[in-house]
């Protein structure tokens, strides 16, 4: 079974800031997806950024980027000039490229606090 | 806005009562999943369709169900509830059944008192 562990409940940051967040996963397949998703106070489910196993160029989305460590199982998310909007709780997820399913595996989640 | 729409918003129920909760996919998005969020378990896949036919499950109790329409819409329905079923209830569509992002609606959160 995969598990996805994020090891920060809570991260605070100060507004225009960068702060990076930690998530591990277990696995032994070698082809599939990470994500890091977004619920803001809406608890609306909000995708942030993909980044596909096979490739080794980071992935990035304007202030979003993460640094991928296959060979250490490692995904964290680095976020750039931090915005009050940033503020969130902000998920990891870790899904499979094979026959085996498709569903997502979700770390607890961290709390971000963005302070002005 | 995902796309995704997910209905009621808010479900207040009393337990051993039955509910369904209802999800349209995105349009053009043939697979449907159903995710459960408790404080307790997190967030947790519950079943997987694709274009109608069940794909993939994971912890969804004997008590829950679920089904994809020809129009692609799903309902999963909730039966025998009780006060340990009280979660925010995710439905998310994607194109394919692999290989894609997966887009959340917005959640039901249903109350078992």
């Amino acid at each position: 079974a995969q598990t996805v562990t994020q090891s920060q409940p809570e991260m605070s940051v100060q507004e225009a800031e960068t702060v990076t967040l930690s998530c591990t996963y277990d696995t032994s397949e070698s082809d599939y997806y990470l994500f890091w998703y977004k619920q803001p106070p809406s608890r609306q489910m909000i995708l942030v950024i993909r980044q596909e196993a096979y490739k080794q160029q980071n992935a990035t989305e304007n202030r979003f980027s993460v640094n991928f460590q296959k060979a250490a199982k490692s995904f964290s998310l680095k976020i750039s000039d931090s915005q009050l909007g940033d503020a969130a709780m902000y998920f990891c997820a870790y899904r499979p490229n094979s026959n085996s399913g498709y569903a997502l595996n979700f770390g607890k989640g961290t709390s971000l606090l963005v302070t002005p | 806005d995902s796309g995704v729409t997910q209905t009621p918003k808010h479900l207040i129920t009393a337990t051993g009562q039955r509910v369904t909760l209802r999800c349209s996919p995105r349009s053009g998005d043939l697979s449907v999943y159903w995710y459960q969020q408790s404080l307790d378990q997190g967030l947790q896949f519950l079943i997987q369709y694709y274009n109608g036919e069940e794909r993939a499950k994971g912890n969804i109790l004997e008590r829950f169900s679920a089904q994809q329409f020809p129009d692609l819409h799903s309902e999963l329905n909730l039966s025998s509830l009780e006060l340990g079923d009280s979660a925010l209830y995710f439905c998310a569509s994607s194109v394919l059944a692999h290989g894609d992002t997966q887009y959340f609606g917005p959640g039901t959160r249903l109350t078992v008192l």
